[in-house]
């Protein structure tokens, strides 16, 4: 069975302070791990995946499969960083008896940086 | 050549009733999925639709809920006899399923039922 967990419903830094976002994933097979963001009024849309190893807006994850967590990081917050993330997981395409098509997300996390 | 489209985007009706969804993925993406979004829920899995394969319906929470995908394309999701736990934003998305995990999401239909 695929679990992600996101422990904190809420996160409330101020502008320019780090920010970490935790994310802790359950999955028998190779994970794809991937955080989205829903800024207000807007629709869920990617932000990024940890296959391509890139940082978006400043943000970075990595995967640890060790401690299986996929923490989302930025040392620098700003304002409209604000919004709700979710943590997701697929199964790798290919993964026998997974699947490997479907997202599990997490329940969110609600980020609100303050001037 | 709009990103993922959904109606209505609101919906109010009375507890028992019947309600019907739309989704309208972007051209070409073959996958097509349906979520819930609840407060304190996160996002729920309800269906999965991809090209001409059975339907993933592991997901629907009663047989008050059933789907439909009419030619590839549009998806309706239907709710018989509507509970007020039925409230949330129901989401749809597309994608090309050889990107896994690359989703599209519509901006949802809030669906509440008095």
């Amino acid at each position: 069975a695929q679990r992600v967990t996101q422990p904190e419903k809420l996160l409330s830094v101020f502008k320019g302070a780090p920010v970490e976002l935790k994310c802790n994933y359950s999955y028998s097979g190779s994970p794809e791990l991937f955080w989205y963001v829903q800024y207000s009024r807007q629709r869920l849309q990617l932000l990024l995946r940890h296959i391509s190893r890139e940082s978006i807006k400043g943000f970075t994850a990595d995967l640890n499969k060790g401690e299986t967590s996929f923490h989302l990081k930025k040392p620098f917050a700003q304002e409209e960083d604000s919004a709700m993330y979710y943590c997701a997981l697929s199964g790798r395409l290919g993964d026998s008896g997974g699947s490997n098509y479907k997202l599990t997300f997490g329940k969110g996390t609600l980020l609100t940086v303050n001037p | 050549g709009a990103g993922v489209s959904q109606s209505p985007s609101n919906k109010v009706t009375e507890k028992g009733k019947d309600v019907e969804l739309r989704c309208d993925p972007i051209s070409g993406h073959t996958a097509l999925y349906w979520y819930r979004q609840s407060l304190g829920q996160g996002l729920e899995f309800l269906i999965y639709f991809q090209g001409n394969s059975a339907p993933d319906k592991s997901g629907l929470p009663s047989d008050r809920f059933s789907a439909e995908r009419t030619g590839g394309s549009v998806s309706t999701l239907t709710i018989q006899r509507t509970q007020q736990e039925d409230s949330a934003v129901y989401l749809c998305a597309s994608s090309l399923v050889v990107v896994a995990g690359e989703l599209f999401f519509g901006e949802g239909s809030r669906l509440t039922v008095l």
